[in-house]
Parts: structure tokens; C-alpha cells; sequence
């Protein structure tokens, strides 16, 4: 069974600070997807890293997939209280028809 | 482009009623997929249905069907109630059905099981 760790699973912090969540496996997958979800809405695309090692940009965040296509990280820096949200994971691979996903990092930004 | 829609946005019943959850997927998506969001548990797989077809199920049990329409529409209906069901239910309408594909998802159905 393919599962996807996300880690931390709630993080709060101060406007300005930086920071890194977390997504572990010990599958490998083709593709990974992070997502973003604020309350009352559904899970909304940041961005998707398909080669390993892969390094992407969206602003002050930063998605980097592992080498070997069974991690990921987001880095966020200078965070703001616009950042906060449910980040979430997902990981498409060919042996599934489905997307594995994580179980999300909750993360507080306080003005 | 309208986005995808779910009706209805919350919705009370008590323990063994059944309910039935409603989706507009984005106009031209073919894809259609359900979860369960719970708290700490993330996005539990459904079903998901292409062109009326149920193309993969999820680890529920059968009290959990849906179908899809020729519009592309679907649905999902709960039958006997268990407080367990409680939960966000998120719909995801997607382009093609690779699965890594984006998915573009509804605001969710807020269930809650007396």
C-alpha cells in the first residue's frame, strides 16, 4: 500500500519567518502535486514536479522533488498571513489509477 | 469558466437516513472524482467516474455508490447513516482521466450525521 507522510502536520508562525513541510514515502511516484486548501473551500493546484530533483518556483514558494521520486518538500519563505491554509500532497504513480494523498500540514500564519 | 459546483454546501441528517450529494464538474471535464475529508486523515479515495463509467473505487464500503450522467454530472448517495460518515465530501472534475492530471475541485458538501 502506497502512503504519502506529511510532516509537520500544524505549524504556526510569525509574518516574515520561513519554513519547510514535508512529504515522505517509501513508493515511488511519476509525479507529485501539491495543493493548498483554505476553509470552506476545496484543495486548489500550486504546482506539479514530475523528474526527480526537480527544483520549481511559484514567488516565495519553493517544491523540490527528491532525487530518487519518493519525497518532496515545500519551502516557503518570508510566509504571510495570505499563506495560511491546508497544504496537501498527492502522488500519481503508474501502478495507480488514483492520486495517494497525504494528509496535509496545516499551517498558521500570524500577523 | 464556471468552476465545478456542489449542492448541497452542508447538510444535517440523522443515523441510518441515506443522502444523496450532487456535482457540476467544469463544462467539457469528463472526469469526475469523490473523497471524504476528514481531520487528520486527508482525502480518502472514492469512486471516480469517466464518460459514465465507474473507473476505480476506493476502500469504502458498498453503503457508498454514485453514478455519472451523459452531462457529465454526478452524484453520490450514502445509504444507512453511521455517525462515522460525517465529513466533507469533495468533488474533483478533471480534463482527461490520467491521474496526474489536475484536478479542480468543488467547495464540498459539509455532511453531519446525528
Amino acid at each position: 500500500t502506497q502512503l504519502l507522510e506529511q510532516s509537520p502536520q500544524f505549524l504556526s508562525i510569525q509574518e516574515g519567518e520561513n519554513l519547510t513541510v514535508y512529504c515522505n514515502s517509501s513508493s515511488v511516484f511519476s509525479s507529485l502535486q501539491w495543493y493548498r486548501q483554505e476553509p470552506g473551500e476545496g484543495p486548489v493546484l500550486l504546482v506539479t514536479v514530475v523528474t526527480g530533483g526537480e527544483v520549481k518556483k511559484l514567488k516565495r514558494l519553493t517544491f523540490q522533488f527528491g532525487d530518487a521520486r519518493k519525497d518532496s518538500s515545500l519551502h516557503i519563505t518570508a510566509a504571510q498571513p495570505g499563506d495560511t491554509g491546508l497544504y496537501l500532497c498527492a502522488g500519481a504513480s503508474d501502478s495507480n489509477y488514483q492520486l495517494i494523498w497525504g494528509a496535509g500540514t496545516k499551517l498558521i500564519i500570524k500577523p | 469558466k464556471a468552476g465545478v459546483t456542489q449542492t448541497p454546501r452542508y447538510l444535517i441528517k440523522t443515523r441510518g437516513q441515506q443522502v444523496t450529494l450532487s456535482c457540476s464538474p467544469i463544462s467539457g471535464h469528463r472526469s469526475v472524482s469523490w473523497y471524504q475529508q476528514t481531520p487528520g486523515q486527508g482525502l480518502q479515495f472514492l469512486f471516480e467516474y469517466f464518460s459514465e463509467t465507474q473507473r476505480n473505487k476506493g476502500n469504502f464500503p458498498g453503503r457508498f455508490s454514485g453514478r455519472q450522467f451523459s452531462n457529465s454530472r454526478s452524484e453520490m448517495n450514502v445509504s444507512t447513516l453511521e455517525l462515522g460518515d460525517s465529513a466533507l465530501y469533495l468533488c474533483a472534475s478533471s480534463l482527461v482521466r490520467e491521474v496526474e492530471n489536475e484536478q479542480f475541485f468543488g467547495p464540498g458538501t459539509r455532511l453531519t450525521v446525528l
